[in-house]
């Protein structure tokens, strides 16, 4: 099905550690974000991307780094994990139209 | 500063009966009203959208008016089903600003009672 493929679904990370969210999408979308959600605090934008091969930070962004790998893929790396990074994470991406299409998240756990 | 608000943590509603959530929004560069609907373990998925030039958008159940001198929209539903249940979030941007990105409220959960 077409959509935002957003991987892993799942993480527990130790304080320190980093990692890479992916994020793909067979949209063909030129616009793409990373949001965060956090429990009574609505979704927050850490960076989008316009279009290949730009980014810009968002509400958010301290503690994290993106890259617009292609077209398809946007990816969310944190360097040093910290507890105040637990979170779900949302990828979407935006079409000509102004449509958003969101992943299904992943789920982020900083211990 | 939260620029989009919605007050309401929660509602409740019979089923059958009509659903209004509410969004108040603080930055008058805004000219793009979205709402989106959220299940548990999910993404949120697009309900309804309206732009500043309407006062009015309907779509099936779903009716979302906006109030731009008082800077205010609401989500109507109706009738209210046991599938509404769902957190719903109202969302934000301005059209001449690129792409970037949504401005979200903080949700309202909706339970659709029996």
């Amino acid at each position: 099905n077409a959509g935002v493929t957003q991987t892993p679904k799942f993480q527990v990370l130790k304080t320190g550690q980093s990692m890479t969210l992916q994020c793909a999408q067979d949209m063909n979308h030129n616009s793409m974000y990373w949001y965060r959600q956090d429990p009574g605090m609505g979704l927050r934008l850490i960076y989008y991307s316009a279009s290949e091969g730009t980014t810009d930070k968002g509400e958010v962004p301290n503690g994290y780094n993106v890259s617009r790998l292609n077209k398809r893929e946007f990816s969310l790396r944190l360097e040093s994990a910290a507890p105040s990074q637990t979170s779900v994470y949302f990828c979407a991406s935006r079409g000509r139209h102004g449509g958003y299409t969101f992943g299904s998240g992943t789920r982020l756990t900083v211990v | 500063d939260q620029q989009v608000k919605q007050n309401s943590p929660s509602l409740s509603v019979q089923e059958g009966r009509i659903s209004i959530l509410n969004c108040d929004y603080t930055n008058s560069m805004f000219d793009y009203f979205l709402w989106y609907k959220k299940y548990p373990a999910e993404g949120p998925t697009f309900l309804i959208s309206i732009s500043s030039i309407k006062d009015k958008n309907e779509d099936g159940r779903f009716t979302v008016f906006l109030n731009k001198s008082a800077k205010h929209l609401s989500l109507h539903i109706v009738p209210s089903q046991p599938g509404d249940s769902a957190v719903y979030f109202c969302a934000a941007e301005y059209s001449g600003g690129g792409a970037d990105g949504l401005t979200f409220g903080k949700g309202t959960h909706l339970i659709i009672q029996p």
